[in-house]
């Protein structure tokens, strides 16, 4: 199992381009995310899916856009990147029933995003 | 109030030396819990859950305190290798997971 990937590793951007950040997972989860990792604060909740074709906003999903047409598969798509969108985005998976062993969030590598 | 608060440390210590953080969350309806590793530029790892009777892995015992709503992490015989930064996490709902900043640990010759 490759677990869960991402593309790509460093991103530069400038101030209104748009981009999409590739998530994808092997182990057959249904609870998929994304967060962004900034200094200073915890991870933050960007958007998340249960399962395919059920998306939800997380803490700060301004600026983002997500979609689930597979269950591997989970892209974040900027549509304006904007400076404050510098940040380390991490995408994770789990299976979906609360509790238990089962619970356990696996992480992709990050996108190490900057947007001048 | 952070509804998970860590102390961001760091912690220096040195090798074999045991070493404790604590984590208190605000959400007394919070399910499950977890620690978590995360190494320089790396993603975060899960160290171990925390279940409500204590639970230990080899040198690390978590600790989970409803009462109070902290939950602790004790290190024991720490080597260079788990020098890292330590995250706190709360379940606070189906798919909410609330992440602590983090305490940064360094382990020293």
């Amino acid at each position: 199992n490759a677990g869960v990937t991402q593309t790509p590793k460093f991103q530069v951007l400038k101030t209104g381009q748009s981009m999409t950040l590739q998530c994808a997972q092997d182990m057959n989860h249904e609870y998929m995310s994304w967060y962004r990792q900034d200094p200073g604060m915890g991870l933050r909740l960007i958007h998340y899916s249960v399962g395919a074709g059920i998306t939800d906003q997380g803490e700060v999903p301004n600026g983002y856009n997500v979609s689930r047409s597979t269950t591997e598969d989970f892209p974040l798509r900027l549509l304006s990147a904007a400076p404050s969108q510098t940040s380390v985005y991490f995408c994770a998976s789990s299976y979906s029933p609360p509790g238990g062993a089962r619970d356990t969030q696996y992480f992709g590598p990050g996108t190490r995003l900057t947007v001048l | 109030r952070k509804e998970v608060e860590q102390d961001p440390g760091p912690f220096n210590v040195p090798e074999g030396a045991t070493v404790a953080f604590n984590c208190t969350y605000s959400n007394s309806a919070s399910q499950s819990f977890f620690w978590y590793r995360q190494d320089c530029r790396k993603e975060p790892k899960l160290l171990m859950s925390v279940y409500s009777s204590g639970n230990e892995d080899g040198r690390f015992t978590a600790q989970l305190n409803r009462a109070s709503q902290y939950i602790s992490l004790l290190i024991r015989d720490s080597k260079l290798s788990d020098s890292a930064t330590y995250l706190c996490v709360v379940k606070a709902g189906t798919y909410k997971y609330i992440f602590g900043t983090g305490t940064r640990l360094k382990v020293l010759a």
